[in-house]
């Protein structure tokens, strides 16, 4: 079946400092891959996606590439401010055993900056 | 555009008692999913609808966990009798259906069992 991988947390940086979170995937078909972010006390709001093989996906300084190669899909910012600690999950699109889309998520790694 | 609609926002019970949450997706979304989300865990699929038909409740524990969307719209999901293990956050999320298509998640029901 479908699997997604992150590396565990928390990652704590100082603010402006570079960001990678990896993630990795298994899947029997073709995925669209997602990024979603979860704020303390708030639901899941959608950070980026990528729909096929090296697609970037980018939002709010934010960007990850669809490597099929080596089924990654690695989160990295450039300079992360202290607004981006967050709980952070990738996370595959595939027709499930329905036959419509499904999503399945990683474990999710939180972020913590520091001013 | 509104948002996917989720209430209550958080409920406490306990133990044996039932509870009920209800999700209003986005206007026209045929698809409709239950995530279940454990503190310190990622979501899991509880059940999926397509329009008011389940397309899949494999790991929705069926002997307390029920969930209907009888017109193709809102739906409501019940727990009967609830478990401490329960406790967690509700996720009810929606989308077009077509695979790559952003999937939107409401806030969120959060649920403590004691």
């Amino acid at each position: 079946g479908n699997s997604v991988t992150q590396m565990e947390g928390p990652v704590t940086l100082s603010e402006e400092a570079f960001l990678t979170i990896n993630c990795t995937y298994t899947a029997t078909g073709y995925p669209s891959l997602f990024w979603y972010v979860q704020y303390p006390g708030e639901g899941l709001q959608l950070l980026l996606k990528a729909t096929k093989a090296d697609d970037k996906g980018s939002n709010k300084g934010f960007e990850a590439t669809y490597r099929k190669e080596t089924t990654s899909f690695h989160l990295e910012k450039g300079s992360v401010q202290v607004s981006d600690s967050a709980v952070y999950f990738c996370a595959l699109s595939d027709r499930g055993n329905s036959g419509y889309s499904t999503l399945t998520f990683g474990k999710g790694t939180m972020l913590l900056v520091s001013p | 555009e509104a948002g996917v609609a989720q209430s209550p926002r958080y409920k406490i019970i306990e133990k044996r008692q039932s509870v009920a949450f209800w999700c209003n997706p986005i206007s026209g979304h045929a698809t409709l999913y239950w995530y279940q989300q454990i503190l310190g865990q990622g979501p899991k699929l509880l059940i999926q609808f397509q329009n008011n038909g389940v397309v899949d409740d494999s790991q929705l524990p069926k002997d307390r966990f029920s969930a209907e969307r009888l017109k193709g719209v809102d739906s409501t999901l019940k727990i009967q009798p609830a478990k401490l293990e329960d406790s967690a956050v509700y996720l009810c999320a929606s989308t077009q259906g077509a695979q790559g298509n952003t999937i939107y998640f409401g806030e969120g029901s959060w649920l403590t069992v004691v």
